[in-house]
């Protein structure tokens, strides 16, 4: 089993609408979550960090469940400029540094 | 700030032969670190650096050497390349903690071996 488990999609949602992505991990653990955006041949960069009360960034809710853990991220009113690839990513704290493990991502495409 | 740079962006290589990845960060972060990129495999951790003078191998360092002389530079070196070497190569730093600490990626080198 992978330690962080996406579907892959892709997911095709016209402008405006809402899509949600799901992510799963198997390190009881892990203490950080994230969501990274990786455009088509460019680098990843943060999205927004995972807490587990929840939190929001405009358009873009994420949800984390520890207890079955699960990590979502909600974007709201999709825009053309949305189409990426989302990663989830997982922090496990290892002594003095931490360990990222990235998920394979989940590509999106919003059309007219 | 130029943040992470990554050079070259491309390379071409011929099974057997030996080259350098090179990165650099002006941010005075602690943390770098070298990842893989594969199709469906997601990105991968070949070596990380906690400072100047410490290394550590992550989840695929076989066939990569590097060093931290300098807390701004950490090169990557490929021994004796290999097709299955042929990936997308991301440099990233941060700083060092326990924290919800942001992971700045490099532009990506795209090593094709032949």
């Amino acid at each position: 089993r992978k330690e962080v488990e996406q579907d892959p999609g892709p997911f095709n949602v016209p402008e405006g609408a809402t899509v949600a992505f799901n992510c799963t991990y198997s390190n009881s653990a892990s203490q950080s979550f994230f969501w990274y955006r990786q455009d088509c041949r460019k680098e990843p960069k943060l999205l927004m960090s995972v807490y587990s009360s929840g939190n929001e960034d405009g358009r873009f809710t994420a949800q984390l469940n520890r207890a079955s853990q699960y990590i979502s991220l909600l974007i709201r009113d999709s825009k053309l400029s949305d189409s990426a690839t989302y990663l989830c990513v997982v922090n496990t704290h290892t002594g003095t540094a931490s360990k990222l493990t990235f998920g394979t991502g989940t590509r999106l495409q919003v059309t007219l | 700030n130029a943040g992470v740079t990554q050079t070259p962006k491309f390379q071409v290589l011929k099974t057997g032969q030996s080259m350098t990845l090179q990165c650099a960060q002006d941010m005075n972060h602690e943390y770098m670190s070298w990842y893989r990129q594969d199709p469906g495999m997601g990105l991968r951790l070949i070596h990380y650096s906690v400072g100047a003078g410490i290394t550590d191998q992550g989840e695929v360092p076989n066939g990569y050497n590097v060093s931290r002389s300098t807390t701004e530079d950490f090169p990557l070196r490929l021994l004796s390349a290999a097709p299955s070497q042929t990936s997308v190569y991301f440099c990233a730093s941060s700083p060092l903690g326990r924290g919800q600490n942001e992971q700045f990626f490099g532009p990506g080198t795209r090593l094709t071996v032949l």
